[in-house]
């Protein structure tokens, strides 16, 4: 079974500040790794994806997030906030190739944006 | 493209009351259909999943039911709604296992009192 940690259920940044989420994963074979976003009172929305192939994968509104298999991680970031990148942000795994149809969900992130 | 829909957005209902939430899927066949819920605090939790029609499989035995009378429907419901119910609810599709991520719904927030 795979599971997913997401460290920090709050994250505060100012406005224009670097967004760093930290997500970390244990499967036991590599997964496909997500990350979607979720405003108050909406469904989720997916940002970005990693299957297979490049490690870096960039998503909508300026995000990106790196596999790395050696540290099971796939944390997401951004260079610079934005006021309207507050909301909550999960993490999610899937192990591919096998009869397992769920995702894995982290607990999530909020992040809250200072002007 | 596909869309999916979920309705109402938002249902206060009283204790003992019946419950009845639907989700449809245009644009594809034979998705992959799930019912989350979200709790304050709580994270997303899986309710049921289905791969085809009748074909329902619950994650959490409760007073929920779910049903799929066709391929692109997916309707929720309760017979007696309990205060522990209240939650948004999230309806999602995807193609095969799930492998490229689900689609979400908007979500309907309901409120038992």
């Amino acid at each position: 079974a795979q599971s997913v940690t997401q460290l920090g259920s709050h994250v505060s940044v100012s406005e224009g500040a670097l967004v760093l989420l930290r997500c970390n994963y244990s499967s036991s074979v590599p997964p496909y790794l997500f990350w979607y976003v979720q405003y108050p009172n909406q469904g989720l929305q997916l940002l970005l994806k990693y299957t297979t192939g490049a490690t870096l994968v960039k998503g909508i509104n300026g995000f990106e997030a790196e596999f790395k298999k050696s540290e099971t991680s796939f944390h997401l970031t951004k260079p610079s906030a934005h006021m309207s990148d507050a909301a909550e942000y999960f993490c999610v795994v899937i192990r591919p190739r096998s009869n397992d149809y769920k995702l894995s969900f982290g607990a999530g992130t909020t992040v809250t944006v200072r002007a | 493209s596909q869309t999916i829909h979920q309705w109402p957005a938002t249902l206060v209902q009283p204790v003992g009351s019946p419950l009845s939430l639907e989700c449809t899927v245009e644009g594809t066949s034979n998705p992959n259909l799930y019912w989350y819920r979200q709790a304050a605090g709580r994270g997303l939790q899986l309710l049921f999943y289905s791969v085809g029609i009748g074909q329902i499989s619950s994650e959490v035995p409760q007073n929920l039911s779910a049903s799929r009378p066709q391929d692109r429907q997916f309707i929720l419901s309760s017979k007696k709604l309990l205060l522990s119910d209240s939650g948004f609810y999230l309806c999602a599709w995807s193609p095969l296992q799930g492998l490229f991520g689900y689609t979400f719904g908007s979500g309907t927030r309901l409120t038992v009192v």
